[in-house]
């Protein structure tokens, strides 16, 4: 079974804080995403990454940044969070881009007071 | 600008009756079609899928039909069990690409 593991459930941080969301996966899969889920909204992708060092920006990519430095690792960051980024976060993994479903983490609600 | 929409935020059924979740797309180049469902607490988990070459594709009490000309597809859960009770989301994919969901539809199936 694939495991996708989010670093934090629930995160509590102030307006312009550097915020970083932490997702690792234990399965060996190339492609790693980035979501967030609103009510009303569903979830709406923010970067997605094919490959180390590799990244592509989603639907709403204003105000975040990724990294990835290894395979298993994929981060994203709050430059300087805001209100408008309270949400809750979801990162997936699929094993290759045709057609595979995604797996997804637990997810981490995070405010932004 | 959603590409993929599911226009009843909420359905509420009898146990044992047939729940029919409803998803709308606007892409015709989408091939690939997903459903997903999502428990309070924990991220989605993948349900069932369909190609575009098909219109129907079953897995036990699960039943997703795809309607290309009319841009729908729809999620039939037979007959329908209180586990059943969760958030339902419609995804779409195409060309290797990657994938658009719905707002969701959340289901409640009553004892």
């Amino acid at each position: 079974d694939v495991k996708v593991t989010q670093s934090s459930r629930y995160l509590v941080k102030r307006t312009g804080e550097k915020v970083f969301l932490e997702c690792v996966q234990d399965m060996d899969h190339e492609n790693m995403f980035w979501y967030r889920q609103d009510p009303g909204l569903g979830l709406r992708l923010i970067y997605f990454s094919y490959d180390v060092k590799m990244k592509e920006k989603g639907d709403i990519p204003e105000g975040y940044s990724v990294s990835r430095e290894k395979k298993e690792r994929f981060s994203l960051i709050l430059e300087s969070a805001s209100t408008n980024q309270t949400s809750m976060y979801l990162c997936a993994t699929s094993r290759d881009r045709a057609n595979s479903p995604l797996h997804f983490g637990n997810g981490t609600r995070l405010t932004v007071t | 600008d959603q590409q993929v929409k599911q226009n009843s935020p909420s359905l509420s059924v009898q146990e044992g009756r047939i729940s029919i979740l409803n998803c709308d797309y606007t892409n015709s180049m989408f091939d690939y079609f997903l459903w997903y469902k999502k428990y309070p607490a924990e991220g989605p988990t993948f349900l069932i899928s369909i190609s575009s070459i098909k219109d129907k594709n079953e897995d036990g009490r699960f039943t997703v039909f795809l309607n290309k000309s009319a841009k729908h597809l729809s999620l039939h859960i037979v007959p329908s069990q209180p586990g059943d009770s969760a958030v339902y989301f419609c995804a779409a994919t195409y060309n290797n690409n990657d994938m658009r969901f719905g707002a969701g539809t959340r289901l409640t199936v009553k004892p």
